[in-house]
């Protein structure tokens, strides 16, 4: 079967870090996206693993354990922007190489 | 210079009506998807069409039928609409099948049943 969890909501502080964990198991696997989701707006890209590691990109770093079936996604110095749902999402390749989305993680942030 | 445009933005309608969304991406993408995003903001994966051809066919009604007529475009007919489809509808396009390639979205179309 297929599953993707993510916590669905987290409060963090302007400044502050904040960890998103996303844990997965999908009969095939051939890499992990995660997106941004602001209210009322399309998602938008942010991260791409498919090797075991961390991927830095300015203040956002994407994790990846593919042995776990475990990744994360770490937001530094948070902004108020930065409140919005983020998605971690699986490309199955054993499925028609279908882009499989979790429920998402709400994030607030407070000054 | 919108890169995946989809119309309309809202869509207000009565039960049993058939209405259509359009979708166009004007990135040279080869591969399309129609999502639907629920009220729980969950994002489900209805269609997918690579260079006008289905490849990802999920388990959605048939009353939903996607067409392609080339491959900027991907359109979504729905007939005889019922009050648990309403949602936001998400188009999506990327570059081809195979790793990497993210997805870009369009802006989404509220649909509203009433």
């Amino acid at each position: 079967g297929q599953n993707i969890d993510q916590p669905t909501e987290m409060t963090a502080t302007e400044g502050a870090i904040v960890q998103i964990n996303c844990t997965y198991q999908t009969s095939g696997f051939n890499g992990l996206f995660w997106y941004q989701q602001h209210a009322g707006e399309a998602p938008t890209f942010l991260s791409y693993n498919v090797l075991d590691g961390l991927e830095e990109k300015g203040r956002f770093s994407s994790f990846l354990s593919r042995s776990k079936g475990y990744s994360y996604l770490l937001l530094k110095e948070l902004q108020m922007k930065d409140s919005a749902s983020y998605l971690c999402a699986v490309r199955d390749q054993d499925r028609d190489d279908k882009i499989i989305f979790g429920k998402g993680t709400r994030l607030h942030i407070l000054p | 210079d919108t890169a995946v445009s989809q119309t309309p933005k809202y869509l207000v309608t009565q039960m049993g009506n058939d209405k259509s969304i359009k979708c166009e991406q004007n990135l040279g993408h080869d591969t399309m998807y129609w999502y639907k995003q629920d009220s729980k903001k969950f994002l489900k994966i209805m269609f997918s069409y690579n260079n006008k051809e289905l490849i990802i066919n999920e388990t959605v009604p048939n009353r939903f039928s996607p067409k392609s007529p080339d491959k900027a475009h991907l359109n979504l007919h729905i007939n005889s609409l019922e009050l648990g489809d309403s949602a936001v509808y998400f188009c999506a396009s990327r570059k081809q099948p195979g790793p990497g390639h993210e997805q870009y979205f369009g802006p989404g179309t509220r649909l509203t049943v009433t």
